[in-house]
């Protein structure tokens, strides 16, 4: 059973406009949570994180909200650019030492920025 | 810049053959991981291993085995290929944080074809 998920397969956005990716989870005691992006034949690449003790991080255009009661966290890409055209992989983990930080991750968001 | 490498990008193997894929990361990392992409469902984690010769099972490890013999390389074997373990195989390497709120780090991927 899916941990974290991503329930929008696909996203079409303009170019300049803001894309909004969301991701729900299901574990209460993830406390770490990523956002990864993927082009076509390559690996994911690590995007931007938040701490469960912070409702939202902000790197550039990209900004991670969280809302813990909800167990829902959002990406937004403000403004949306082509090059962003790609996968969103959303990520949580528990970062206890038994758990050994093992990333959850959902199912993917395909981003398509058009012009 | 943490470099992941795969020793191949694409496999095309026969069913019952038995696979080995190699993952090789270049920053004393202690955290290494092997996760398969398939569509509609994500990253699924197949093994780590926290340290040289230190193994876990992921989520999904059934058909797999590993090996960490050296601390910069990660294999994963299959014993005997199946055509459901068709897919895209991703290799992963992380610093071994306290608190485990470290992101990974992908490699390119492999992308193995059983028939």
């Amino acid at each position: 059973d899916q941990q974290v998920k991503q329930n929008s397969p696909s996203l079409s956005v303009q170019e300049g406009r803001i894309s909004i990716l969301n991701c729900d989870y299901t574990n209460s005691m993830f406390d770490y949570f990523l956002w990864y992006k993927k082009y076509p034949a390559e690996g994911p690449t690590f995007l931007i994180s938040i701490s469960s003790i912070k409702d939202k991080n902000e790197d550039g255009r990209f900004t991670v909200f969280l809302n813990k009661s909800a167990k829902h966290l959002s990406l937004h890409i403000v403004p949306s650019q082509p090059g962003d055209s790609a996968v969103y992989f959303c990520a949580a983990s528990e970062t206890s030492t038994d758990s050994w930080g093992k990333f959850q991750f959902g199912a993917g968001t395909q981003v398509v920025v058009t012009p | 810049d943490v470099k992941v490498t795969q020793s191949s990008r694409y496999l095309v193997k026969r069913t019952g053959e038995k696979v080995f894929l190699e993952c090789v990361q270049d920053m004393d990392h202690e955290n290494m991981f092997w996760y398969r992409q398939d569509p509609g469902l994500g990253l699924r984690l197949i093994y780590f291993s926290y340290d040289v010769k230190m193994k876990e099972k992921g989520d999904i490890p059934e058909g797999y085995s590993v090996s960490r013999e050296k601390k910069e390389r990660f294999s994963l074997i299959l014993e005997s290929a199946s055509t459901n373990q068709t897919s895209m195989y991703l290799c992963a390497s992380r610093r071994q944080a306290r608190l485990g709120q470290e992101t990974q780090y992908f490699g390119p991927g492999t992308r193995l074809l059983v028939l």
